[in-house]
Parts: structure tokens; sequence; C-alpha cells
């Protein structure tokens, strides 16, 4: 159990183009999303978090019209990355917590996001 | 000063050795403690949670000290499949609820 699915996996788009990139949690439900970025060899660094129905709370220095995030339901996310240039690849990853569960997050596979 | 610190490593150690990370971390109103495993080029996955009582899943054993605000991983016995980035994380709810993420240290286990 506790699966959260990520697509695409990976894309390479032009600069000026906006990504969409979708989180699933395919066998339980979650009330809250979370959206990170891991550039090469750094860490994970949360960039918002997303709780169904409501807006998302985005960290300090994230700009929200840059990174769209929708959570329409208990099983979906979505981050769009409007205008990506290339200062914005790296690794996307987003993990789900379970309603009712514990603290603990369960992470997607990550999109691999390369701006040309 | 990083809210979770760890040695980067990397530890480069024969099959079979015993190795120990440590961790510590700021926030004294941390919650939860973990070790999350990543390979290189994918996302992170649960190793085990820590508590204070000290917690073992077969080879790993994890340990958490609050008063020095420390966490430690033992692996005994190391596989060549255990060479990944083991990843100290801390949860708070405090102000906003998210996990913190310390850099990672890097085990290379050789044959």
């Amino acid at each position: 159990g506790a699966v959260v699915s990520q697509h695409p996996s990976r894309v390479i788009c032009k600069s000026g183009t906006s990504v969409k990139i979708e989180c699933r949690s395919l066998d339980f439900q979650a009330t809250t999303m979370f959206w990170y970025r891991q550039f090469p060899k750094k860490s994970l660094m949360l960039m918002a978090t997303s709780n169904e129905g409501s807006k998302a709370t985005y960290e300090q220095g994230v700009e929200k019209d840059k990174f769209l995030i929708n959570h329409a339901s208990l099983t979906l996310s979505t981050l769009t990355v409007t205008s990506a240039h290339p200062e914005d690849s790296s690794f996307y990853i987003c993990s789900a917590r379970e309603l009712g569960g514990r603290d603990e997050q369960f992470f997607g596979p990550g999109t691999r996001l390369t701006v040309l | 000063r990083k809210e979770v610190e760890q040695d980067p490593g990397p530890f480069n150690v024969p099959e079979g050795a015993t190795v120990a990370f440590n961790c510590t971390y700021s926030n004294s109103a941390s919650q939860s403690f973990f070790w999350y495993r990543q390979d290189c080029r994918k996302e992170p996955k649960l190793l085990m949670s820590v508590y204070s009582s000290g917690n073992e899943d077969g080879r790993f054993t994890a340990q958490l000290n609050r008063a020095s605000q420390y966490i430690s991983l033992l692996i005994r016995d190391s596989k060549l499949s255990d060479s990944a980035t083991y990843l100290c994380v801390v949860y708070r709810s405090y102000n906003t609820d998210k996990l913190i993420f310390g850099t990672g240290t890097r085990l290379q286990v050789f044959p």
C-alpha cells in the first residue's frame, strides 16, 4: 500500500514552455501533498504544501505565480512550472500523507525536468 | 546553521562492515524522526522511523537522543545493496507542518 505515482517521469522542454507534473496517491486518500525540488548533490527542499480544496502554502523564496499548484481531489495534485527556464531544471518530487495517518510521507518517483 | 546536519561522507566500507551515521537537529520542538534512503536519481524511500527507546529492523538500528538532539543509524553486516545516500529527516508541526531533510550521508559498500 501507500503508493504515490508521478507523471511524467522525465521532461525535456524549451525555455518558455510550461510544464505540468501530476502526483497521484494510488491506494489511499491524501489530504496533504507536498512538492519538493532537489538540485544535484543537494538536499530535498520543500517548495509548497498542498491541501485538498484550498490554496497551497508556499515556502519562502518560491514564487507562487511561477509554480502553480492545484490539489483538486484527495488523490491528485498538480504542479505547473510556468514559462520554465534553464535554472528550473531539477528533480521535482511529490509526497503524500495519508488521511488520518501518521507523520510519515510517501514519495512519488520524481520528475526530472530539463529546460534547454 | 542548518536545521538538520549530517556528515556528507562518503563512507567507503567493505562488505560485512558495521557503519554508523549521525545526525543532529537544531529545533527542540521537532516531533518525529526518520531515516530515509535515496538511491542515485531516485526518490527517497522510508527506511525506518526513529524512537527514543531505539528501534531495530534487521541489520538496521536507529536511536534518538532528545536531550542531545541527536539521531543515529547503525548498519551491521553491510551489503553491496546498502550503497545509497541516507537521509536524516525531522518532522515538525509548529508554524507549518513539514519534513526537514538533511543533505544525506553517502555510503559506498565495496566487495
